[in-house]
């Protein structure tokens, strides 16, 4: 089955500088990467994904790239303030199947003001 | 739509009770899953459904977790009996359609059993 592996587990950056977290993945059937949000109590949110028919993708402050070669992707956000601080979760599927997600181990992001 | 609903939003039990959560998916979608997460073992997948069916179940971690989906607006997992080690908080959460891929979470439910 799919392995996801999700680095750094913590994350501190000051208000305005950028924040790379960077994922794994072991399956070369997958095709399909969320990353999701999940602020303090809440529940996890998607914020961006991406397929594996683009290397990158880009939503205002947040930006995904893919290597499929290389089987690594990465959630960036520039600009970052301090309502950016949550749990971010990547994850990986094929989108081909009825596979679930399977779930990084999640970074937990502290914007300092 | 009101999103995926879950109840109780929290649960105190004692060991040994036995613990009943319930969740609502989104309606029209065909896909739900029930997920743990703690902080030790990250968000776990413990089973999901489509179209009713359990389709892996693989993740549910004991005989004591069981998981019932009677039809398309209701889901329920079930813990008997409740230990402390299951002490979580549990997401259900549902999925639009085989080629939509986005999973929307319900709010959770904190399990603390003492």
């Amino acid at each position: 089955g799919e392995n996801v592996e999700q680095h750094p587990s913590t994350l501190s950056v000051q208000e305005g500088d950028s924040a790379v977290i960077k994922c794994t993945y072991s399956d070369s059937a997958s095709n399909y990467f969320p990353w999701y949000k999940q602020e303090l109590g809440k529940r996890p949110q998607l914020i961006i994904d991406i397929r594996s028919n683009v290397g990158e993708k880009k939503d205002q402050r947040i930006a995904v790239t893919l290597n499929k070669t290389a089987k690594h992707f990465s959630l960036h956000i520039t600009e970052t303030q301090p309502e950016d601080s949550a749990v971010y979760f990547c994850a990986a599927t094929y989108s081909g199947s009825a596979r679930q997600l399977t779930f990084g181990s999640g970074t937990q992001l502290t914007v300092l003001p | 739509d009101a999103g995926v609903i879950q109840s109780p939003r929290h649960e105190v039990t004692e060991m040994g009770q036995e613990v009943t959560l319930r969740c609502k998916p989104i309606s029209g979608h065909d896909y739900l899953f029930w997920y743990r997460q703690t902080m030790m073992r990250g968000l776990e997948l413990l089973i999901y459904f489509n179209n009713n069916v359990p389709i892996d179940d693989s993740g549910m971690p004991e005989d004591r977790f069981s998981a019932k989906m009677p039809n398309a607006s209701f889901s329920t997992l079930k813990i008997q009996p409740s230990e402390p080690r299951d002490s979580a908080v549990y997401f259900c959460a549902s999925r639009k359609r085989r080629g939509d891929y986005e999973q929307y979470f319900g709010p959770g439910t904190r399990l603390t059993v003492t």
